[in-house]
């Protein structure tokens, strides 16, 4: 059983650009959540999705910040216009639901670099 | 808002020598109570959740317990292969998120 696939692992781009970043979440797993990880800082909640819809956006940027969780492929975190401190690591977790006993297991990342 | 607070940041063992590390947390009401370790370059990878005071779970050489105002992670006779960086993160009964303290980075030497 696969576990969180994210691709890619390392994007680079140039300030003003546009980032994608994908999450396939566990097989059976149908919540996904994205967190931020920047340098010599803890793990920051962004967003929380189940299929289709948007639950909790609470912890994403006002402005560029946008995530999606289609109801087929993957779910997809864009940042445009990327900025310097944009510079992280960001990681797809997914749980098969939410309550006690739904364990939540983390994707390897993608480090994004922004020169 | 929810608080997690770990402790020691580092932690510098030799090959053998037992220790614990500290998370304290300020929720309201709990889910669960997650134990997760990093490597450099990696995801967290989970090793533990735990529900309520008095829990305790055992996985290898790791043993976490919890009271209702703090997570204690036990290393016994650590070899190498368990230096990491570990991370507490809670579950608030109200919630879906995990809210992650920064983290113990243990290094063990042989």
């Amino acid at each position: 059983n696969a576990g969180v696939m994210q691709n890619p692992r390392h994007l680079v781009r140039r300030r003003g650009q546009e980032a994608r970043l994908r999450c396939s979440p566990m097989k059976g797993h149908s919540h996904v959540y994205w967190y931020r990880q920047l340098p010599e800082e803890g793990l920051k909640f962004m967003v929380y999705l189940q299929k289709e819809n948007i639950i909790d956006e609470s912890g994403m940027p006002k402005e560029r910040f946008s995530a999606e969780f289609p109801k087929e492929g993957p779910s997809i975190l864009r940042i445009q216009q990327v900025v310097r401190g944009d510079s992280a690591a960001y990681f797809c977790a997914s749980s098969p639901a939410v309550g006690s006993g739904n364990t939540i297991y983390f994707g390897e990342g993608s480090w994004l670099t922004v020169v | 808002e929810d608080q997690v607070t770990q402790s020691p940041e580092a932690l510098r063992l030799q090959e053998g020598e037992s220790s614990s590390l500290n998370c304290s947390y300020t929720v309201s009401g709990l889910r669960g109570l997650f134990w997760y370790r990093q490597d450099p370059g990696k995801g967290p990878e989970f090793l533990f959740t735990l529900y309520s005071a008095g829990e305790e779970k055992e996985k290898e050489r790791l043993k976490a317990t919890l009271t209702k105002k703090e997570s204690f992670l036990h290393i016994t006779a650590p070899k190498p292969e368990d230096s990491a960086t570990y991370l507490c993160a809670v579950q608030a009964s109200n919630d879906y998120k995990l809210s992650f303290g920064a983290g113990t980075t243990v290094t063990v030497r042989a």
